[in-house]
């Protein structure tokens, strides 16, 4: 199946740090969400990305749906403690033989954020 | 607005053993989701459904049953627990668009 390449798997930074994670396929999606996971809760949607180029914020984050539809990226700037946890990419594509408009998604393994005193 | 709400948070079955994780929601979703969620890894789909009646199989099906009786549930059932079925359970739903909402999770151990 698909798979995404997400990095780094693990990030230290210091509060007030920009942070920026990205991840890749080897195939084309038409859709790019990022998630965080807090310890012991579900993933949460942070930013959907529905067009190649296109460039979304949220807040202090922001990220970007690569040119190739191969790739997307998350920043965050000025990190604060709350940021801990784990980011998530999520790449959708239509399931091929559905006429349902269903879309799966493929997720990347994670960064995980750790903000050093 | 409760959102996704699943049961039980943990569970601890012996191998063999069945049971039925609950997963609902009350935002009128026609797409719902599992995923299991193994230590260090993405999340990986078990199955789906498009609407209520209609189910199919993800990346990981095996093991594991659903069905979608109504808008609201779609409760994952396993038949013989074994212990490669210990993971973090994670029901979601979305609307059209690919956004899913997530339940907080069922940690189940099989020993």
């Amino acid at each position: 199946g698909q798979q995404l390449n997400q990095s780094p798997q693990s990030m230290f930074i210091q509060e007030g740090e920009d942070v920026s994670m990205n991840c890749t396929s080897s195939s084309i999606f038409n859709t790019w969400l990022w998630y965080k996971q807090d310890p012991g809760e579900g993933p949460v949607l942070l930013i959907a990305l529905y067009k190649a180029g296109e460039l979304t914020s949220n807040g202090r984050l922001t990220a970007q749906f690569g040119i190739t539809r191969k790739d997307s990226f998350l920043n965050i700037s000025a990190s604060i403690p709350s940021d801990v946890g784990i980011y998530f990419c999520a790449g959708q594509t239509p399931v091929g033989k559905s006429n349902f408009g269903n879309e799966k998604l493929t997720f990347g393994t994670g960064t995980r954020l750790t903000i050093i005193p | 607005n409760a959102g996704v709400t699943q049961t039980p948070k943990f569970r601890i079955l012996k191998i063999g053993q069945s049971m039925t994780l609950q997963c609902t929601q009350d935002m009128n979703h026609n797409y719902m989701y599992w995923y299991r969620q193994d230590p260090g890894m993405g999340l990986k789909l078990i199955y789906y459904s498009v609407g209520a009646g209609i189910t199919d199989k993800g990346e990981v099906p095996n093991g594991y049953n659903v069905s979608r009786s109504t808008t609201e549930d779609f409760p994952l059932r396993l038949e013989l627990a074994a212990p490669s079925q210990t993971s973090v359970y994670f029901c979601a739903s979305s609307p059209v668009r690919p956004e899913a909402f997530f339940g907080q999770g069922t940690r189940l151990t099989v020993v």
